[in-house]
């Protein structure tokens, strides 16, 4: 069965600390890896795509890359604005429109 | 382009009552996929929609139903309201040729 597993649970960072969220997954033919960023209240807003392992992508102080087993999404020097919970999720083999996502890491950056 | 619109934005309904939600899906976008979003399951996959076909299905009761029109405007439909059905109800679209997905900012429905 495809899983999506999301560690830490919860992050807390001072402004400027830099760290990492990861996002290991089991999946049968991996279509696609999404981050997606989600503030209380409101619908998941869409960060990147990785599609195969080696691929990495940047945004802002957002970077994401992809292996084979897991996916990361490094968040440098960040600001108290970064503060919200950060979903992973795949789409896998044949399941058309099925993002399968994990449970989210919520992040608060204080000043 | 407009994003992913939903309607009503937030609704209250009694246990046993029926209900519809409506989204308006990305100009140009033909799928529509609906998920359900509660603190203790995350977010769950209920069924996609692409030129007014149903592609795919989640594991939910048949009270969960759902439609979509020629428009690509998409509607889903629960029966016989449960207390468990309170939840935030997130609608989202792509293009038939993306796999990504862009959300709407759900319709949070409580049911008493």
């Amino acid at each position: 069965e495809d899983q999506v597993t999301q560690s830490p649970e919860a992050l807390r960072l001072q402004e400027g600390e830099s760290s990492s969220l990861n996002c290991s997954y089991t999946v049968s033919g991996l279509r696609g890896l999404f981050w997606y960023r989600q503030d209380p209240g409101k619908g998941p807003e869409f960060l990147f795509t990785l599609y195969s392992a080696g691929e990495e992508k940047e945004k802002e102080r957002l970077k994401a890359t992809l292996t084979k087993k897991e996916s990361f999404l490094h968040i440098t020097a960040p600001k108290p604005e970064d503060s919200a919970t950060y979903l992973c999720a795949v789409q896998a083999g044949d399941s058309w429109g099925k993002l399968q996502f994990g449970a989210g890491t919520q992040v608060v950056v204080t000043p | 382009k407009a994003g992913v619109t939903q309607t009503p934005r937030y609704l209250i309904k009694t246990r046993g009552q029926q209900v519809t939600l409506s989204c308006s899906p990305i100009s140009g976008h033909r799928s529509v996929s609906w998920y359900q979003q509660t603190p203790g399951q995350g977010l769950q996959f209920l069924f996609e929609y692409f030129s007014e076909t149903q592609r795919n299905k989640g594991n939910f009761p048949g009270r969960f139903s759902g439609r979509q029109f020629s428009n690509s405007r998409s509607e889903m439909n629960v029966s016989t309201l449960e207390l468990g059905d309170s939840a935030l109800y997130l609608c989202a679209s792509r293009e038939g040729r993306s796999y990504e997905q862009y959300f709407g900012p759900g319709t949070r429905l409580t049911v008493t």
